[in-house]
């Protein structure tokens, strides 16, 4: 089926470890985004790419790096994880354009804990 | 900036009562709003949208108006289901550009009991 596709589902890193939440859609959507959800917060945008070849910062980027590889992938990295980085993030794209609107399209979600 | 709030939770409702779940939301534009829905271990699923005052959006039963003399945009649902139970979230995306935001509240526990 067509959609938001991450993974991994889950992961438990070691304090200091590093690791890549791959996302990938298959929409042709011009726009991807990153969020983190934690209990009693909603969710917060860490990072988004408007286009393919752009990167912005969102609401909380600290810790976090990212990656338009093109069109249909945009990789989080955490470079050195810490336990306030347990959270479940999800990936998001949505189609913008003329006749196109509000047509966010949201992943599964990873779920990473950081002992 | 924009901010989203939502009534606290969790909510706790038997089935075929009536559900009402608030939202008010802060904005310096005239923002669209939409309602989310997460069942367990799932992504978020758009529920309903309105884009501008005085607009009704509507699906599966579950409404909500826009009043922007009010700020808000208010879940309800007359009876409600097993089926329904999940979290909801209130969200507001102010600008229609390619890096358009959404920004959401916290999110809204629904428990419904047969």
């Amino acid at each position: 089926n067509a959609g938001v596709t991450q993974t991994p589902k889950f992961q438990v890193l070691k304090t200091g470890q590093s690791m890549t939440l791959q996302c990938a859609q298959d929409m042709n959507h011009n726009s991807m985004y990153w969020y983190r959800q934690d209990p009693g917060m909603g969710l917060r945008l860490i990072y988004y790419s408007a286009s393919e070849g752009t990167t912005d910062k969102g609401e909380v980027p600290n810790g976090y790096n990212v990656s338009r590889l093109n069109k249909r992938e945009f990789s989080l990295r955490l470079e050195s994880a810490a336990p306030s980085q347990t959270s479940v993030y999800f990936c998001a794209s949505r189609d913008w354009g003329q006749g196109r609107r509000y047509g966010y399209t949201f992943g599964s979600g990873t779920r990473l804990t950081v002992v | 900036g924009n901010s989203v709030t939502q009534m606290e939770g969790p909510v706790t409702l038997s089935e075929e009562a009536f559900l009402t779940i608030n939202c008010t939301y802060t904005a310096t534009g005239y923002p669209s709003l939409f309602w989310y829905v997460q069942y367990p271990g799932e992504g978020l699923q758009l529920l309903l949208k309105a884009t501008k005052a005085d607009d009704k959006g509507s699906n599966k039963g579950f409404e909500a108006t826009y009043r922007k003399e009010t700020t808000s945009f208010h879940l309800e649902k007359g009876s409600v289901q097993v089926s329904d139970s999940a979290v909801y979230f209130c969200a507001l995306s102010e600008a229609e550009t390619s890096g358009s935001r959404l920004t959401f509240g916290e999110g809204t526990q629904l428990t419904v009991n047969p």
